[in-house]
């Protein structure tokens, strides 16, 4: 296990609702990021927080937004919920720096009615 | 355009076979790292192995080897004497000096058969 937490494991919404997805990093780890996995694709990278600001982000609407808090665990906040936004959401910690190893969390599956 | 591909989206093989894993990948830093993840069916991407781009000597590690070659950038993964606990999705990911995330393949589905 990595040490990375993840909750809730499940969750279902219905479109136009907002989701907060919550993960605590790994001991000894500052840096945050948040991925979505499509069903049958490979995670596509949502944005990375360090000292509590975000620190990159990729394709993904302002309707993606995120928070990091001293304690260096983080959250995702999904507003206005699509259908297409039904996944799975994985949360990695690493030390600072950019080309560190990611450990994953065990995500959570978001289901969008 | 895809930063990592990998062609294979699944794969067949009966249990103490080896398996290669091809992953190949794009970029145009000079520093930069190389993974592979696996990821059952519980969901958790596990950390399996990584290198950097100027270390392009191969390496064993229990049943796990790879294969890294600049010259054709392709980062393979080899597992030899396949179990059936190897049955996962695998990924290749790359990280860029210049950026912050990790650029995931669209895996592969190995399944070991008993």
């Amino acid at each position: 296990e990595t040490g990375v937490t993840q909750s809730p494991t499940h969750l279902i919404k219905t479109r136009g609702q907002q989701v907060t997805l919550r993960c605590s990093s790994q001991s000894g780890h500052n840096t945050v990021s948040w991925y979505q996995q499509a069903l049958g694709q490979g995670p596509q990278f949502i944005f990375q927080y360090y000292r509590e600001e975000e620190n990159g982000r990729g394709n993904f609407p302002p309707r993606f937004s995120g928070l990091q808090f001293p304690n260096y665990s983080s959250e995702l906040n999904v507003n206005a919920l699509e259908l297409d936004d039904s996944a799975l959401y994985l949360c990695a910690s690493t030390k600072a720096g950019r080309i560190e190893t990611q450990y994953f969390g065990p995500g959570t599956r978001l289901l969008v009615l | 355009a895809q930063k990592v591909t990998q062609a294979q989206t699944e794969i067949s093989v009966v249990e103490k076979e080896d398996v290669t894993l091809d992953c190949v990948y794009e970029t145009r830093d000079t520093t930069y790292y190389l993974f592979w993840y696996k990821q059952p069916p519980s969901g958790e991407l596990v950390f399996l192995i990584r290198r950097n781009s100027f270390d392009e000597q191969n390496e064993i590690s229990g049943r796990y080897s790879w294969n890294f070659q600049k010259s054709t950038s392709s980062f393979n993964f080899t597992i030899t004497a396949s179990q059936v606990v190897d049955s996962a999705v695998y990924f290749c990911a790359l990280s860029e000096r210049t950026g912050n995330q990790f650029y995931f393949g669209t895996g592969t589905s190995l399944t070991v058969i008993p």
